[in-house]
C-alpha cells in the first residue's frame, strides 16, 4: 500500500520567513495530493491540493509543488505569520477508478512561527 | 452552506463496550469516510462509503464496521472496544466519490 513521509516533524521559523514542509510518497498510482491545517483541537482544514497532471500550483501565500518522478512534493508557506502556527499534514490518494479515493497521510509538521 | 457535522462530540465508555458515532455530510456529497487520529500516529483511514455500501477499508480489526444511509449520513460502530480505540475520530465528505475530502470536528472517543 501507499505510504508516504514527511518532514520535518516540527519547523520554528521567524514572521516574515519562508517555510517548506515536503512528503514522499511510495505508490505511483496516487495522483492527487492534499495539504491539511489542523490547529490545536480543530478539524482538519484544506488549504490547497493538487493533482498529477500539475507540477506547481499557487493560492496567496501558498505554493505546492509535485515531482512525480521523484515521488515527492513540498508545501511552500511565504511571509510566515503568526497564525499559520498549527500542525500540516501531508496526503496522497489515488483516485476512485483505481479502487482507492483514500487519503494516505503523512505523520504531520507543527510549525511554529515565532514573533 | 453546512459543513460535516459529527455526534456525539465526546463519549466515555469502558472496555467491552460498544460504541456508535454518526456523521452528516455536507449536502449534496454522496462519499463518507472515516479516519482515526490517534495520539501520536496521525490520520490512518478506516473506512469509505459511497452510494451506501462500502467501497474501501483501512487496516483495522473487522470490529470496526460501519455503514450509509439512503440520506448519505453514516454510522461509525466500534463493538468490543480496547483501551487503545481511544482516538479522536474524523468524518469526511467528498462530492459524488471526486477529491477533496472535508472533515468534519470529530468524536473524541475515550476508553476507560
Amino acid at each position: 500500500g501507499e505510504n508516504v513521509e514527511q518532514h520535518p516533524s516540527t519547523l520554528s521559523v521567524q514572521e516574515g520567513d519562508s517555510a517548506v514542509i515536503k512528503c514522499t510518497y511510495s505508490d505511483s498510482a496516487s495522483n492527487y495530493f492534499p495539504w491539511y491545517k489542523q490547529e490545536l483541537g480543530k478539524r482538519p482544514q484544506l488549504i490547497i491540493d493538487i493533482r498529477s497532471n500539475v507540477g506547481e500550483k499557487k493560492d496567496q501565500r501558498i505554493a505546492v509543488t509535485l515531482n512525480k518522478t521523484a515521488k515527492h512534493f513540498s508545501l511552500h508557506i511565504t511571509e510566515t505569520q503568526p497564525e499559520d502556527s498549527a500542525v500540516y499534514f501531508c496526503a496522497a490518494s489515488p483516485d476512485f477508478t483505481g479502487g482507492g479515493n483514500k487519503l494516505t497521510f503523512g505523520t504531520g509538521t507543527q510549525l511554529k512561527v515565532e514573533l | 452552506e453546512a459543513g460535516v457535522t459529527q455526534s456525539p462530540t465526546h463519549l466515555i465508555k469502558t472496555r467491552g463496550q460498544q460504541a456508535t458515532l454518526r456523521c452528516s455530510p455536507i449536502s449534496g456529497h454522496t462519499s463518507v469516510y472515516w479516519y482515526q487520529q490517534a495520539l501520536g500516529l496521525g490520520l490512518q483511514f478506516l473506512l469509505w462509503y459511497d452510494e451506501g455500501e462500502e467501497r474501501n477499508r483501512g487496516n483495522f480489526p473487522p470490529r470496526f464496521s460501519g455503514r450509509q444511509f439512503p440520506n448519505y449520513s453514516s454510522e461509525l460502530n466500534v463493538n468490543a472496544l480496547e483501551l487503545e480505540d481511544s482516538a479522536l475520530y474524523l468524518c469526511a465528505s467528498s462530492l459524488d466519490r471526486v477529491q477533496p475530502q472535508h472533515f468534519g470536528d470529530g468524536t473524541r472517543l475515550s476508553i476507560l
